[in-house]
């Protein structure tokens, strides 16, 4: 069911600045892309959306390939607190009904 | 105040044996999932709900049956408990919508011995 292609790891030196990537190629006109993260031993939580043009929040940027078949998720400073599983997402209607259909994500070290 | 809450946090229970897992949103949103994470830490949807009425079933064994008394609630009731069921479920909320965010609790874990 996963749409998106993600690399299974990555490692960052703190407060250095983190790009995740994510491919989409199969994304439809209407899916949005949304991202989340899976801090160790809790549930995933919403870091940000967009669907054509770059988003910023408090939390991170997020950059969409003109085309839509890629985003990189920005982390400017990675602190020992973005230590996580960062997912990307495809929300759109599919059936009838919409889902947030999870891939394996990319687990995000960051040393000290 | 805890947006999406779950009840237990840890369940440990014998095979064999019919337990219930409780949810519930104080967000006011119109949909309700299950996810469940296995072992390798993949997280796949079981189902979904709007209100209180089901969406999604993902394939799931007849053993699990979600119920939703109201659009605040949804329950996960689990027969015949087997070892495989043994996870972490997560239940989440959202809006409709491809835009929305969707709220996680923080998990279940269900260990079968």
């Amino acid at each position: 069911d996963a749409k998106t292609t993600q690399p299974n790891s990555m490692e960052s030196n703190e407060e250095e600045p983190v790009h995740l990537p994510c491919n989409h190629s199969t994304i439809s006109g209407t899916d949005y892309i949304h991202w989340y993260r899976q801090l160790p031993s809790q549930g995933p939580e919403y870091v940000i959306h967009g669907l054509t043009s770059n988003v910023n929040n408090r939390m991170a940027s997020l950059a969409i390939a003109e085309d839509r078949k890629s985003s990189t998720l920005i982390l400017h400073r990675a602190t020992l607190r973005d230590a996580a599983v960062y997912y990307c997402i495809l929300r759109g209607l599919t059936s009838g009904t919409y889902k947030y259909i999870f891939g394996t994500g990319t687990r995000l070290k960051v040393l000290a | 105040d805890t947006a999406v809450s779950q009840t237990p946090k840890y369940l440990v229970t014998q095979m064999g044996n019919d337990k219930s897992i409780k949810c519930e949103q104080n967000l006011g949103h119109d949909t309700m999932y299950w996810y469940k994470q296995d072992s390798k830490k993949f997280l796949k949807i079981m189902f979904s709900y709007n209100n209180k009425e089901l969406i999604i079933n993902e394939t799931v064994p007849n053993r699990f049956s979600p119920k939703s008394p109201d659009k605040a609630h949804l329950n996960l009731h689990i027969n015949s408990l087997e070892l495989g069921d043994s996870a972490v479920y997560f239940c989440a909320s959202s809006p409709q919508g491809s835009a929305a965010e969707a709220f996680f609790g923080q998990g279940t874990r269900l260990t079968v011995v």
